[in-house]
């Protein structure tokens, strides 16, 4: 089965600052990957994914992520951190013996202060 | 607008009751899910249907049941046989088959405190 291990249950950073989160996964088969972000209480909602058409993925909100096969890494940057980036991010990879279901990392809380 | 709307928002229920939880999607979409959050480790997967009639298995789902009846709606039962359920719910749904690199969208989520 798939998996994705996000190192750093808990990243923090000052207004300004770079953001990396880190996020590995495994995977037999070329993965569709995938980032969330998900604030208290809510639902989840999606930052990005990578399918293939090309490894520096853009999304909303000025964050992007790189695709590197030979780490087998997808993690997500943002070169200016703002204080409405708090929340937290969960690392997603699509896994074909559940169907088109993902399978989600545990979690890095980002935290951005002034 | 589309989306998903999960209910009730927050639950509380007494050991040993069974419970639903509602979730209707007017996306039109084939592929539906739930998840299961609690802190620190992540949406775990309890059941997903790729179509209506038809559901399977995820990684916990012990004590938990759902059914496919309509495309719309997805509920998730949980049992008595839970044996610790008290968590954050979410359901999901997706065009499935018919887009395997689509994204999944997500409700607002159920809280379910078992007393």
């Amino acid at each position: 089965a798939q998996s994705v291990t996000q190192l750093g249950s808990h990243v923090s950073v000052s207004e300004g600052a770079l953001v990396l989160l880190r996020c590995n996964y495994s995977s037999s088969v070329p993965p569709y990957l995938f980032w969330y972000v998900q604030y208290p209480n809510q639902g989840l909602q999606l930052l990005l994914k990578y399918t293939s058409a090309a490894t520096l993925v853009k999304g909303i909100n000025g964050f992007e992520a790189e695709f590197k096969k030979s780490e087998t890494s997808f993690h997500l940057t943002k070169p200016s951190a703002h204080m409405s980036d708090a929340a937290e991010y969960f690392c997603a990879v699509s896994d074909p013996q559940a169907g088109t279901a993902l399978i989600f990392g545990k979690g890095t809380t980002l935290s951005v202060s002034s | 607008d589309g989306g998903i709307t999960q209910s009730p928002k927050y639950l509380f229920r007494k050991e040993g009751q069974n419970v639903t939880l509602s979730c209707e999607q007017n996306l039109n979409h084939d592929a539906m899910y739930w998840y299961r959050q609690d802190p620190g480790q992540g949406l775990r997967l309890i059941y997903y249907s790729q179509i209506v009639n038809d559901f399977q298995k995820g990684d916990i789902a012990e004590g938990y049941s759902v059914s496919r009846e309509k495309k719309e709606s997805f509920p998730l039962t949980v049992t008595s046989a839970q044996k610790n359920p008290t968590a954050f719910y979410l359901c999901a749904s997706s065009k499935g088959r018919e887009r395997p690199d689509g994204e999944l969208f997500f409700g607002e989520g159920s809280r379910l405190t078992v007393l």
